[in-house]
């Protein structure tokens, strides 16, 4: 029984560059979330999907954060321009629906972004 | 504005005594609430979710809700110094398939 993972774990780069983080959710779940976490502050929501579809986002998800779920399987979260204030990170989470049945949400390890 | 709020501590307890954990919400909306466990640079990891007023047990955890109070508990009976960790309190509107708004965590201290 695999976990969420992500990848990379960790990424630095520059001011203005664009990033990609990719996370594999529980095999059978059918939710996936995004949350983003600065030091000593909880997690912050950003968006989730049900299969591949994008069903809520945060108002923290500006226009230079876009997220996919092609094929509601793996997800990938995209920052276009890097600013510092990106630093942070990048939590995915996933968990089961059916009908009006629902699980807890289960993290992978972060991936942790580090714009310079 | 949903909000939850915790005492970010750190809260210190002697080995083998009860560690007690608070958090308040504001969004009466709120009907599920969860606590993760997070160690210094990982990422949390669910420890319980109550949904119902009352009590619920899980080994040393108990979990304690009053949505009248908007206030939930989580108690460590036995702590041990693996428990020294961030307890981040989190809520959700529905059944914890939105988006979980967390509080900002309480930094257990669990002295040997």
């Amino acid at each position: 029984d695999t976990g969420v993972s992500q990848d990379p774990r960790h990424k630095i780069t520059k001011r203005g560059q664009n990033v990609t983080f990719r996370c594999d959710p529980i095999s059978e779940h059918n939710r996936l979330y995004w949350y983003r976490q600065t030091l000593g502050q909880g997690p912050e929501f950003l968006t989730y999907f049900q299969n591949e579809a994008q069903l809520e986002k945060s108002r923290l998800l500006s226009d230079r954060f876009s997220a996919e779920r092609p094929k509601g399987s793996f997800s990938t979260l995209e920052i276009q321009r890097t600013e510092q204030g990106d630093s942070a990170m990048y939590l995915c989470a996933s968990s089961f629906s059916s009908g009006y049945v629902f699980y807890e949400q289960f993290f992978g390890p972060g991936t942790r972004l580090t714009v310079l | 504005q949903k909000e939850v709020e915790q005492n970010s501590g750190p809260l210190s307890v002697p080995e083998g005594a009860i560690a007690s954990l608070n958090c308040t919400y504001s969004d009466r909306v709120s009907q599920s609430f969860f606590w993760y466990r997070q160690y210094s640079g990982k990422s949390p990891e669910l420890i319980m979710s109550i949904y119902s007023n009352g009590d619920k047990e899980d080994g040393r955890f108990t979990a304690q809700l009053n949505k009248a109070s908007q206030y939930v508990s989580l108690l460590i009976r036995d702590s041990q110094p693996s428990d020294s960790a961030t307890y981040l309190c989190a809520a959700s509107p529905g059944g914890g398939a939105d988006g979980l708004t967390f509080g900002k965590g309480t930094h257990l201290i669990i002295q040997p």
